[in-house]
This record gives structure tokens, sequence and C-alpha cells, in this order.
């Protein structure tokens, strides 16, 4: 089955701890997303790729960083110094430009 | 600044009748639009889009109109099911840009 896989879907954090939020793609999609969405707002651009290999950063890219060295994947790393990490995190992927989105599940991040 | 308003946090409409949501925007460079349907702790699903170029794209039970000159579009659903009740978001690009900006949602329920 063609699809975005997020792992894992509950990812407890301690203060002072990175995690990465893990996502993987089989559509042969070149770009991914990450986002981030917050009860009552809508979904906010962390980091894009448009290729493997490069990334740029989004709307709220501090506390954050990303790898891409594979097509397929797209790591999130939420890092201590994002003082308020807890929220739904929402990878994507297509066919980049403006070609549409398709989501994952999500992986609800929680600060302990 | 939100660029993209969806205004009513919630709608609630008769099984079989029409649901209307709509979406304002305030950047004149946004030239193509997208609606997404969101269940509780899933990732957003593509429902349809458009281009400036129209003013109506139409797919089975979805209807997208758009009006450049009032920057507002909306999405039609006709007839209204119960399980169209989800959160719909609507995203806005602009020429030259690979990012989507997307609206807070409207909470729609369908009442059987």
């Amino acid at each position: 089955d063609g699809g975005i896989t997020q792992s894992p879907k509950y990812l407890f954090r301690k203060e002072g701890q990175n995690v990465t939020l893990s996502c993987e793609q089989n559509l042969n999609h070149d770009a991914m997303y990450w986002y981030r969405q917050d009860p009552g707002q809508g979904l906010r651009l962390i980091y894009y790729s448009q290729i493997v290999n490069d990334f740029q950063k989004g709307d709220i890219a501090e506390g954050y960083s990303v790898s891409r060295e594979k097509k397929e994947s797209f790591p999130l790393t939420v890092t201590s110094a994002q003082k308020n990490p807890t929220a739904f995190y929402l990878c994507a992927s297509g066919g980049g430009g403006r070609e549409t989105q398709y989501f994952g599940p999500g992986t609800r991040l929680l600060v302990l | 600044d939100q660029q993209v308003k969806q205004n009513s946090p919630s709608l609630s409409v008769q099984e079989g009748r029409i649901s209307i949501l709509n979406c304002d925007y305030t950047n004149s460079m946004f030239d193509y639009f997208l609606w997404y349907k969101k269940y509780p702790a899933e990732g957003p699903t593509f429902l349809i889009s458009i281009s400036s170029i129209k003013d109506k794209n139409e797919d089975g039970r979805f209807t997208v109109f758009l009006n450049k000159s009032a920057k507002h579009l909306s999405l039609h659903i006709v007839p209204s099911q119960p399980g169209d009740s989800a959160v719909y978001f609507c995203a806005a690009s602009a020429v030259g840009t690979y990012k989507y900006i997307f609206g807070t949602g409207t909470r729609l329920k369908v009442l059987a």
C-alpha cells in the first residue's frame, strides 16, 4: 500500500530532552513537509524539503531540526530549545511545487 | 496576521441538506487553493482544489467556488451525510511559493 507513515502515534518528552519524530513515505514524492497543529489553530509549517539533501525553514522552525538524507524519509527533531512542544505533529508529502500534499496520521507529543 | 481565515469555528447541518463552509483570504497573490477534511487524531485528507483561473470546481458531492474579487472561497457539500462530520481546512498558496497557508478550520456536524 502506498502512503505516509508516522511513528510513534504518541510520544512523551521530558524537560531538556530531544525527541525525534519519524516520517516515511513510499509514494515516490519529491517534497515532504512538517506541520504543527495546536487546538483551535490551523496547521503551521515547521520545515519543508523539495528534494533530497535540501530543506527550508517554514514559519515556526525555531526549536526544531530536520534532515533529508533519503527521498522516503524526513525525520523531525524537537529540541530542548522548543519551549512549548506539546502539539499534534503532521507530516505530508507531495509532488513538489504546489502539488497537493498528502498527510500522514500524525504524532501527538506530550511533555512530562 | 492570519492570511487565511475561516470565521465560523463550527457549523451544524441536517443530513441531506447543503453544507456551506467559507474561507476568506487577504493575500491577493494567492492563486491556488485546497480543501482538506480532518477527523480527530488523524491526518487531513485532501478533498478538492481550485486554481484562480477557474471560479468553480466540482467532484461528486463537493463543489468549491472561488470569488477572486471578494477573496473568498466556499466549499459546498450536497447532500450532507453523517460521515461528513469532521473539521474542514482551506489552504492557499501564492504564485512562486511552495508553501500552503492553512485556515483555522471549521467543525462540521451533520445531524442524522
